[in-house]
């Protein structure tokens, strides 16, 4: 079965990177596309990008300038990077196993516990 | 962007009723929808995908309808455990920008 972990530090000082990454155990991370997802506390979900194995990319155009997502295979883990942080970035970031039907019709079935990071001095 | 709106944004609610959400994309998104469910201090969990599937493991009770611009997600006899958050999720727009309704709240009355 397979299951995610998200890892990072959980304070960022403003206009520092945010750097967090997911485990992927009980599979391979080339078998789907992952996602990044995010959620402020009290308020709603918010999708970053997602990362298919090979490398490609497509992420929320309102924090491209922003974000990088990588993945390294040889750990089965992928990562995210966000630069220049303010406190709007305060929220439990998640990672997502990213499945598509017919369509396609992208959706997230399989998410990580989440991790809270906090911007602030 | 494709905006999505739900409702109601609260909904208060007796065990054994039949509850109906709404969400309303801003534009036609097809059947490209899927529904959430997420309860305090959890990540959320996919119910409901392609406006009427239903995802393995999810009870019968809960299903989705819609198309277009217009879908529902209905619990047909609530049960203790789906008090929670329930958030739809778009995946029609191209270049993917994967957007959330803002959430309906499920209340116990």
């Amino acid at each position: 079965q397979v299951q995610l972990q998200e890892s990072g530090p959980g304070l960022v000082k403003p206009s520092e990177t945010l750097s967090l990454t997911c485990s992927v155990s009980g599979g391979s991370i080339r078998s789907y596309y992952w996602s990044w997802i995010r959620q402020p506390p009290g308020k709603g979900l918010e999708w970053i990008g997602y990362i298919y194995y090979s490398g490609s990319t497509n992420y929320n155009p309102s924090l491209k300038s922003r974000v990088t997502i990588s993945v390294d295979t040889s750990k089965n883990q992928l990562s995210l990077r966000l630069s220049s942080v303010t406190a709007a970035d305060t929220a439990v970031y998640y990672c997502a196993q990213a499945t598509y039907s017919y369509g396609p019709n992208w959706y997230f079935d399989l998410w990580g516990r989440g991790t809270l990071v906090t911007v602030s001095s | 962007d494709i905006q999505m709106t739900q409702s109601p944004s609260s909904l208060s609610a007796s065990v054994g009723d039949r509850v109906t959400i709404t969400c309303r994309a801003s534009q036609s998104i097809s059947s490209y929808l899927n529904w959430y469910q997420q309860k305090p201090g959890k990540a959320p969990k996919l119910l409901i995908y392609a406006a009427s599937s239903l995802q393995s493991g999810v009870p019968s009770r809960f299903s989705g309808s819609g198309s277009g611009t217009d879908f529902t997600l209905t619990i047909s006899s609530l049960q203790p455990e789906d008090f929670a958050t329930y958030y739809c999720q778009q995946s029609y727009s191209s270049p993917p920008m994967y957007t959330f309704g803002q959430g309906t709240k499920l209340e116990i009355k």
